[in-house]
């Protein structure tokens, strides 16, 4: 079946200018994360949609960041006036489940299963 | 401060070498998860560990749970060109619903 997708695949934007990323999820997963990677950086997590919960927005870095899940599928995660420091790969991915799942061992969190990325670029 | 501190950064190595990556941290882990990422690509989930001194096989991967839950190895045995990539390492720690993740070893496998 289709995996996670995204689009666009690049983005080159000017600084000060508002971008969207859109991604669409595996049908049927009801969690979908958003992270983002920097050069030489690990994946830093910005945000994550459970079902119908609000959203956790505890990794979002700045207030221009915002993100939005509609009808529980797509998802689009909105960059206001950009700057260079935004410049990085946007990953998405989607589980199952989300979140801690326990089944009679140590919580885990279920597979998630990322996209191919957005690379965004601020001049 | 990174949560999780992977070593090597960076490993060059040639086909049939064996190597071992790092994943440490001062904190306590419920889980811990390592991918591997594809220039191009979003990371891909090869193996989750659980439960503390546990180890898992997968073909010439061998991964381990740190007996005290705050770091994990992966060894890699004979590499071939196709075990290129970047390896990650990504733990779920107590009360949080989300993964922290480490920067990567990035390993290249030379014929």
């Amino acid at each position: 079946g289709a995996g996670v997708s995204q689009s666009p695949s690049n983005k080159v934007t000017e600084k000060g200018k508002d971008v969207e990323l859109r991604c669409d999820p595996i049908s049927g997963h009801t969690a979908l994360y958003w992270y983002r990677q920097s050069l030489g950086q690990g994946l830093e997590f910005l945000i994550y949609f459970q079902g119908n919960s609000a959203p956790d927005k505890s990794g979002l870095p700045s207030d221009r960041f915002s993100a939005e899940r509609t009808g529980g599928s797509v998802s689009t995660l909105t960059i206001q006036r950009t700057q260079q420091e935004d410049s990085a790969v946007y990953l998405c991915a989607s589980s199952i489940v989300g979140g801690r799942v326990t089944s009679g061992r140590a919580p885990y969190t279920d597979t998630q299963y990322f996209g191919p990325g957005t690379r965004l670029t601020v001049l | 401060t990174q949560l999780l501190e992977q070593s090597p950064q960076f490993l060059s190595i040639q086909e049939g070498e064996n190597l071992t990556v790092y994943c440490n941290s001062s904190s306590v882990f419920s889980s811990l998860q390592w991918y591997r990422q594809e220039p191009g690509e979003g990371p891909v989930l090869l193996v989750t560990v659980v439960t503390g001194g546990e180890v898992k096989k997968l073909k010439r991967l061998t991964f381990q749970f740190g007996d005290a839950r705050k770091d994990s190895s992966l060894h890699i045995t004979a590499a071939q060109p196709g075990d290129t990539g970047l390896y990650l390492c990504a733990g779920l720690r107590k009360g949080y619903s989300t993964l922290t993740f480490g920067k990567g070893t990035m390993l290249l496998v030379s014929p």
